[in-house]
């Protein structure tokens, strides 16, 4: 099955600084990649994802890469604001199928 | 509905009791899953469901976990013989179908004692 690798674990970075966040899979058949933010008693919300026939997604401060040989997509995130601090999960499936996430993100953007 | 409802929002159970667990999914969506979040971890996968298809039952940690979808519409997760180690939130999302992106519901957080 599906394995998805997310890096770092934990991130903290000065509020106007940019934040990265990495994730590798392992199925070559997975061709969906989304990614979501979860606030503290919140369900997780999808922020922003990305199909495999595209290679870069941007929506405003957010955007997704997506390096399919390599099998990694990233999220970046620009000019970050305090509201930005949670927890973000990447996730990859395929067609008609369920998502696998990775162990998730913990951003903290400092004041 | 205009989003994911999940009821209970909290329930407490003693151990060895039986508990059922719903979601309402978004009207149209056809795809249903059960997700379960340990303290501070991320997402193990439980169950699928996707219209009138087989559900995918991969996740489910043991034969006391069980889950229905009636009329592609309402899921109902029961739980038997609750466990101590079955303490978490349990998230229900939809989708459109597999392969979009999820609308998660806020989850039920089970806390056995």
């Amino acid at each position: 099955g599906e394995n998805v690798e997310q890096h770092p674990s934990t991130l903290s970075v000065q509020e106007g600084d940019s934040a990265v966040i990495k994730c590798t899979y392992s199925d070559s058949a997975s061709n969906y990649f989304p990614w979501y933010k979860q606030e503290l008693g919140k369900g997780p919300q999808l922020i922003i994802d990305i199909r495999s026939n595209v290679g870069e997604k941007k929506d405003q401060r957010i955007a997704v890469t997506l390096n399919k040989t390599a099998k990694h997509f990233s999220l970046h995130i620009t000019e970050t604001q305090p509201e930005d601090s949670a927890v973000y999960f990447c996730a990859a499936s395929r067609n008609a199928g369920k998502s696998t996430f990775g162990d998730g993100t913990t951003l903290t953007v400092k004041p | 509905g205009a989003g994911v409802s999940q009821s209970p929002s909290n329930k407490v159970t003693e151990k060895g009791k039986d508990v059922e667990l719903r979601c309402d999914p978004i009207s149209g969506h056809t795809a249903l899953y059960w997700y379960r979040q340990s303290l501070g971890q991320g997402l193990e996968f439980l169950i699928y469901f996707q219209g009138n298809s087989a559900p995918d039952k991969s996740g489910l940690p043991s034969d006391r976990f069980s889950a229905e979808r009636t009329g592609g519409s309402v899921s109902t997760l029961t739980i038997q013989r609750t466990q101590q180690e079955d303490s978490a939130v349990y998230l229900c999302a939809s989708s459109l179908e597999g392969g979009h992106g999820y609308t998660f519901g806020s989850g039920t957080r089970l806390t056995v004692v």
